[in-house]
């Protein structure tokens, strides 16, 4: 299995601004993501974060408003750039590990930071 | 069309009764999984299904892969049962659906 944090927990900002959001797994991992999960809405992904190499980011998202740093295999920060009220929303990160049944991967997920932008 | 859609989208229930969440998909998948959100927001993952049954504690997870269905039933509610229940099918990356919340009062 995988414990994995976020920093903050939650934050209320103010428009204009950038919060950056931290994730911390307790194993090394090759691929980590980053959800967002607006009011009311289902999981959305932001990006993939592969350690040493870009993010990949889905389509909608774009590394201008949501640069990812992945330095090394057990943290990955994601940043919400130049906020709106529309950024308001959940922020997960998660990782994919092997299952304890056997080699399929099990999706963990972080405690969520909660951001409201005003 | 949602490439995920969980029925129904609201449930209340009353503490003892069995509940069944349903999840239909039209993508091919590698497998399926169901989620549990409780209010502060945090996700934990219950299941992961490729085939058959899987059962744990009073949850049981069923996928038909034919049918391209999958069902969560939870026996014997508890009012700490209630959150939010997503279920989401990998392909390339996970798709999710929009949840089924439940409530289940003492």
């Amino acid at each position: 299995s995988a414990v994995i944090s976020q920093k903050p927990s939650r934050d209320i900002c103010q428009r204009g601004t950038s919060l950056t959001i931290q994730c911390q797994v307790d194993s090394q991992v090759t691929m980590m993501f980053w959800y967002r999960q607006q009011p009311g809405q289902s999981l959305t992904l932001i990006a993939t974060a592969n350690q040493g190499s870009e993010a990949t980011y889905e389509s909608g998202f774009v590394i201008d408003k949501f640069p990812i740093s992945r330095p090394n295999l057990t943290f990955s920060t994601l940043t919400v750039s130049n906020m709106s009220p529309e950024d308001s929303s959940i922020y997960l990160c998660s990782v994919e590990l092997p299952g304890l049944a056997g080699p399929q991967e099990t999706q963990y997920f972080g405690p969520g930071t909660r951001l409201l932008v005003l | 069309k949602n490439e995920v859609e969980q029925s129904p989208q609201n449930l209340t229930a009353q503490e003892g009764e069995f509940i069944t969440i349903n999840c239909s998909y039209s993508v091919g998948i590698s497998a399926l999984h169901w989620l549990q959100q409780h209010p502060g927001g945090g996700i934990v993952s219950l299941f992961m299904l490729s085939s058959g049954k899987k059962k744990h504690g009073r949850l049981i997870a069923t996928i038909n892969i034919q049918e391209k269905h999958s069902s969560l039933h939870i026996t014997a509610s508890h009012p700490r049962d209630s959150a939010v229940y997503i279920c989401a099918v990998g392909t390339d990356k996970l798709i999710f659906g929009t949840g089924t919340r439940l409530q289940v009062f003492p």
